[in-house]
């Protein structure tokens, strides 16, 4: 069965890099596409970017100067730091697994929550 | 790129059937099948209930179902029960690898 852990400080300042690790059990992340998905306090679901199995990453537009997604192969985790971060980064954050680009994410992580404020 | 829209919310009945809309651009779901739909309860992660537009993944009951029609893509839950009051969202492929999902329904049982 395979399972995402999401772990991380739960508060970051302002301006500061929030840093995030996705522990993966059940499954190599060598294999399918690793995304990060967060949702701010009663809004919707936002997506961040994704890992390829081969170690490529694409990003969301709009976060792409901020956003960097990469791996630690032999602990199968793989992490998201987000820079430059203000209140409205305060969110609960998702890691999730996907067969492909395409968004289908079948496997989530529960969610850690990340509150931005100094 | 803007978020999907979909309704603030819906409601029905007990045994009822709902439809829950979602609508995007030619950019994403009027080009690409490659919708998802998820459900997700207060404080839980989503849930995965459909995806290329009509398929559900093994475990999910068959009254949900899903179809696409131009920009829009729509999910239906259909002999509505208690259990499926949650807040739904979709979600499109975009091109460009690239991943866009909707603003959210919540779904109440009367």
């Amino acid at each position: 069965q395979v399972q995402l852990q999401e772990s991380g400080p739960g508060l970051v300042k302002p301006s500061e890099t929030l840093s995030l690790t996705c522990t993966v059990s059940g499954a190599s992340i060598t294999s399918y596409y690793w995304n990060w998905i967060r949702q701010s306090p009663g809004k919707g679901l936002e997506w961040l970017g994704y890992m390829y199995y081969t170690g490529n990453t694409n990003y969301n537009p709009s976060l792409k100067s901020r956003v960097i997604i990469s791996r630690d192969t032999p602990e199968n985790q793989f992490s998201l730091k987000l820079s430059s971060v203000t209140a409205a980064d305060t969110a609960v954050y998702y890691c999730a697994r996907a067969p492909s680009i395409f968004g289908v994410m079948e496997v989530w992580g529960q969610g850690t929550t990340v509150t931005v404020s100094s | 790129q803007s978020a999907l829209t979909q309704p603030r919310s819906v409601s029905g009945s007990p045994g009822q059937s709902v439809t829950i809309s979602c609508t995007g651009t030619n950019s994403d779901v009027g080009t690409y099948n490659y919708v998802s739909w998820y459900q997700q309860y207060p404080g839980k992660a989503p849930k995965l209930m459909i995806h290329d537009a009509s398929k559900r993944p093994s475990g999910v009951p068959d009254r949900f179902s899903g179809s696409k029609s131009g920009n829009t893509a729509s999910l239906t839950i259909s002999g509505l029960q208690a259990e499926d009051e949650a807040d739904y969202y979709c979600c499109s492929y975009a091109g460009n690898y690239y991943v866009l999902f909707g603003g959210g329904t919540k779904l109440t049982v009367l």
